[in-house]
């Protein structure tokens, strides 16, 4: 089992639509969690980050996390041309915290 | 402007040779990072640095060396002994060490071997 796992693309959604990107990781103890977008050919940038329970929001984006379940979620409400991008979550290592985990991303294409 | 700066772009390499991917960042972090990416894949962590002159390796260091000689510089050595280099590579870095943070990333490296 891969340490942080998302969910296999790529994603197709129309626009305006809502786009749901799922993220699971195998560390217990993880507490910091974080979305980044990555165009084609250039380097990510973060999108969000959570540490609690629950829902953040931040315009159009919303991220959604449940440790319990260990499982944590990035809706794009009203999605635009401009977000179809690879979307990759990374998670730290709860017992080494200068260290996060990288997923193999999930791309997401939104269609006009 | 502050961020991170890689050097070269485009690098291409002989078999056998060892080349040096450079990383300088302005912006007063203290962690940086190495990541490699293959295509369709996510990043994975070549080796780390919290503080300047200590870096840790991260989870595919064969092959590859690193320096923290300066708090600003970490550049990355691809040996002649990492036997499928052609990759894109990413330089990181984030503001404390030790601390699960935002990284901010450079605009990469795509090294090509011949």
């Amino acid at each position: 089992q891969k340490e942080v796992e998302q969910n296999s693309g790529p994603l197709s959604v129309p626009e305006g639509a809502i786009a749901s990107l799922n993220c699971t990781y195998s560390d217990r103890v993880s507490q910091s969690f974080f979305w980044y977008r990555q165009y084609s050919g250039k380097s990510p940038e973060l999108i969000m980050s959570i540490y609690s329970n629950g829902d953040k929001e931040d315009g159009r984006f919303t991220a959604q996390l449940n440790k319990a379940s260990q499982y944590v979620s990035l809706l794009i409400r009203d999605s635009q041309p401009s977000d179809s991008a690879t979307y990759l979550c990374a998670v730290n290592q709860g017992t080494n915290a200068g260290k996060s985990t990288f997923g193999d991303g999930t791309t997401l294409t939104v269609k006009p | 402007d502050g961020g991170i700066t890689q050097s070269p772009k485009y690098l291409f390499r002989k078999e056998g040779q060892n080349v040096t991917l450079s990383c300088e960042q302005n912006l007063n972090h203290d962690a940086m990072y190495w990541y490699r990416q293959d295509p369709g894949q996510g990043l994975r962590l070549i080796y780390y640095s919290q503080i300047v002159n200590d870096f840790q390796k991260g989870d595919i260091a064969e092959g590859y060396s690193v320096s923290r000689e300066k708090k600003e510089s970490f550049p990355l050595t691809v040996t002649s002994a990492q036997k499928n280099p052609t990759a894109f590579y990413l330089c990181a870095s984030s503001s404390l060490p030790y601390m699960s943070d935002t990284q901010y990333f450079g605009p990469g490296t795509r090294l090509t071997v011949l």
